[in-house]
């Protein structure tokens, strides 16, 4: 399988606990991305990588997260003492800025956060 | 800013109908359109997208979108339904000259019944 992969693909945490969640692009995609979607909702944007480079922080992404792409291959996302309202589906896309896939990004199957 | 906008929540139509998915949006500069459709416990799947040139752009699956800038829309139709087209649908954009975010609609049900 060569599309984008998540692990875990579902977590449960405690309040106040810490997570991390990874996520592997297609592997000749030089830009990543991070989405939270919940109920009912579409995707938000969190942030992105070029190669290992943060460029862009949505103001949803709170002193709690933080996300890392210290090769510019796999990407991990960290939310630090959750709560409760971080509980959500978790998304991660990935792109290219050459060839096919030019614009569009690919997206993975997620990884459902529930918080208790 | 940024913004697109899925008017209804759900749309019914009956297997071998013409479908229409309806989404607006709201950009500075050239949009950069999409849509894509979302299966129960699968991640989101790309359909089409709207960069350039022809106002009307076919993609995966028998989809098709149309442009209209005037109206500021990018409607999703497809000539004849199947059962199995029924999923949660999102419009989405971003500009042409702002950063790579996409701004996704709320998703609209499409419920394609026998």
């Amino acid at each position: 399988d060569t599309g984008v992969s998540q692990n875990p693909r579902h977590k449960i945490t405690k309040r106040g606990q810490n997570v991390t969640f990874r996520c592997d692009p297609i592997s000749e995609h030089n830009r990543l991305y991070w989405y939270r979607q919940t109920l009912g909702q579409g995707p938000e944007f969190l942030t992105y990588f070029q190669n290992e480079a943060q460029l862009e922080k949505s103001r949803l992404l709170s002193d709690r997260f933080s996300a890392e792409r210290p090769k510019g291959s796999f990407s991990t996302l960290e939310i630090q003492r959750t709560e409760q309202g971080d509980s959500a589906m978790y998304l991660c896309a990935s792109s290219s800025d050459m060839g096919i896939g030019l614009y569009e990004q690919y997206f993975g199957p997620g990884t459902r956060l529930t918080v208790t | 800013a940024q913004s697109v906008a899925q008017p209804e929540d759900q749309v019914n139509v009956a297997e071998g109908n013409p479908l229409t998915v309806k989404c607006t949006y709201s950009v500075s500069g050239n949009p950069y359109l999409f849509w894509y459709v979302q299966y129960p416990n699968r991640g989101l799947q790309f359909l089409l997208k709207y960069i350039t040139g022809d106002n009307l752009v076919k993609g995966s699956y028998g989809f098709e979108a149309e442009f209209n800038k005037s109206q500021t829309s990018f409607h999703l139709k497809k000539p004849s339904a199947l059962v199995s087209d029924s999923a949660l649908y999102f419009c989405a954009v971003r500009s042409s000259n702002s950063g790579y975010a996409l701004n996704f609609g709320k998703g609209t049900s499409l419920l394609v019944t026998p």
